[in-house]
């Protein structure tokens, strides 16, 4: 159980396009979910959390224009580049939880995007 | 701010070896420390945490508020055990994870 799915796994788009990543909780319900961006050889960063139902909430130096994210059900929360540019380009990883205290964090497999 | 150190980027040992993976925090709140680990072409999962106190694949890892430490060990390392290993600190409730850059292991035969 606790299975996370992204869609797409890879996308490739141009610059100046917008792209919108999928993350959905398979098999249960994920009151909150994640958003990282993994650079090559670093860390992930978290960039925002997002409750269901309500605004998500970023990290400090993330642009909520830039990265616009909706967690409308229990199961799917979008993250969407707009205006995306090369520097865009990265691993982008979501991951959900329940919510509950001390809850454990399930990961989806990651999207690669490259801006050209 | 919270943080998450690991000092080595990559950890090479002979399978049987004993491995240990340093993990250093800084955080003012009580901590809650996790180990995940990402094995090749594989997404991040959870390997421990450290209100479990257990042991998994025959990892284990203790907290050490002293020396703000988590560091993961196995006494034998088997080439399975060859992956990448994030320690990650929990904050916001629980919720919220700061992860270190992680420590590639490498188990040779």
């Amino acid at each position: 159980g606790a299975v996370v799915s992204q869609h797409p796994s890879r996308v490739i788009c141009k610059s100046g396009t917008s792209v919108k990543i999928e993350c959905r909780s398979l098999d249960f319900q994920a009151t909150t979910m994640f958003w990282y961006r993994q650079f090559p050889k670093k860390s992930l960063m978290l960039m925002a959390t997002s409750n269901e139902g309500s605004k998500a909430t970023y990290e400090q130096g993330v642009e909520k224009d830039k990265f616009l994210i909706n967690h409308a059900s229990l199961t799917l929360s979008t993250l969407t580049v707009t205006s995306a540019h090369p520097e865009d380009s990265s691993f982008y990883i979501c991951s959900a939880s329940r919510g509950l205290a001390q809850e454990t964090q399930y990961f989806g497999p990651g999207t690669r995007l490259l801006v050209l | 701010a919270q943080r998450v150190t690991q000092p080595e980027k990559l950890l090479s040992v002979f399978k049987g070896a004993p491995v240990e993976l340093k993990c250093n925090y800084s955080y003012s709140g009580s901590p809650e420390l996790f180990w995940y680990v990402q094995y090749s072409r594989q997404r991040l999962q959870l390997l421990l945490r450290h209100i479990s106190r257990e042991s998994i694949k025959g990892f284990t890892a203790d907290l050490n508020k002293g020396e703000t430490s988590f560091h993961l060990k196995k006494p034998f390392a088997q080439e399975e055990d060859s992956a990448m290993y994030y320690c990650a600190l929990a904050t916001g409730g629980g919720n919220k994870l700061t992860f270190g850059t992680g420590t590639q292991l490498k188990v040779e035969l």
